[in-house]
């Protein structure tokens, strides 16, 4: 079964660098995924397509300070030079058989 | 600039039906998948359905299947999602959102949403 986990929750100071963790279902590690963020009260915002090599597309806009990267079952995101702005919910989803799937979410806390 | 715009959301008592659209602008609509994907109160995001750029290809989530059906008009660059016997479980914001191009359920680009409460 495709399932995509994420921490619930993470926090970094204003300035520094947070890395957020998505892991795939064993079986699917070769799996691109999406990783899209949902600031306080708006609708999501894709921040890029990841792939299983660690080669990323970003979104339209997207700043640098936002990277991803993988290994093996992993897909990480990278925020350096937290702003107060990057406080938020992000998601990381990927596709399998007849569905798309989400990871149940990781708020940032940006202190 | 992608654009996704929706309607038709509000107040339905449950087990009634109720017809969302989106409306889209700044892409060829036609050349993408589309999805729609919802978020309850305080919830994350839940995928609903996805249909491929010539409706050749749908899906659903199990908790909806055999009560919603999706669908597109390429030539009106609108997307739809008709949803019948609604529950109390249904109220969320439903948000439209677009493929990627040859990677058709991944998501790249989102409506605000339209609010769907059922609820007697």
């Amino acid at each position: 079964q495709l399932v995509l986990t994420q921490s619930p929750s993470a926090s970094a100071s204003l300035g520094t660098s947070v890395k957020l963790t998505c892991t795939l279902s064993s079986g699917h590690y070769n799996y691109a995924i999406a990783w899209h963020q949902q600031q306080p009260e708006k609708g999501p915002r894709h921040l890029m397509k990841l792939n299983s090599d660690g080669s990323h597309t970003k979104g339209d806009g997207i700043p640098d300070r936002f990277s991803g990267s993988s290994s093996g079952a992993e897909r990480y995101l990278t925020i350096s030079s937290l702003q107060s702005e990057d406080e938020a919910d992000y998601y990381c989803q990927t596709w399998g058989t007849g569905i798309a799937v989400f990871g149940g979410g990781t708020k940032l806390t940006v202190l | 600039e992608v654009q996704l715009v929706e309607s038709g959301g509000g107040l339905v008592q449950p087990g009634r039906s109720l017809r969302l659209s989106c409306a889209a602008s700044g892409f060829t609509f036609g050349d993408y998948a589309m999805h729609w994907v919802r978020q309850a109160p305080g919830k994350g995001l839940e995928w609903v359905s996805g249909i491929n750029w010539n409706s050749a290809t749908i899906d659903y989530a199990d908790s909806v299947k055999g009560r919603f059906t999706i669908s597109r008009d390429n030539a009106k660059k609108s997307l739809y999602l008709q949803m019948n016997s609604l529950r109390a479980e249904d109220t969320a914001l439903y948000y439209c959102a677009k493929g990627i191009r040859f990677f058709d359920w991944l998501l790249d680009s989102w409506g605000q949403g339209t609010l769907v409460t059922v609820s007697s």
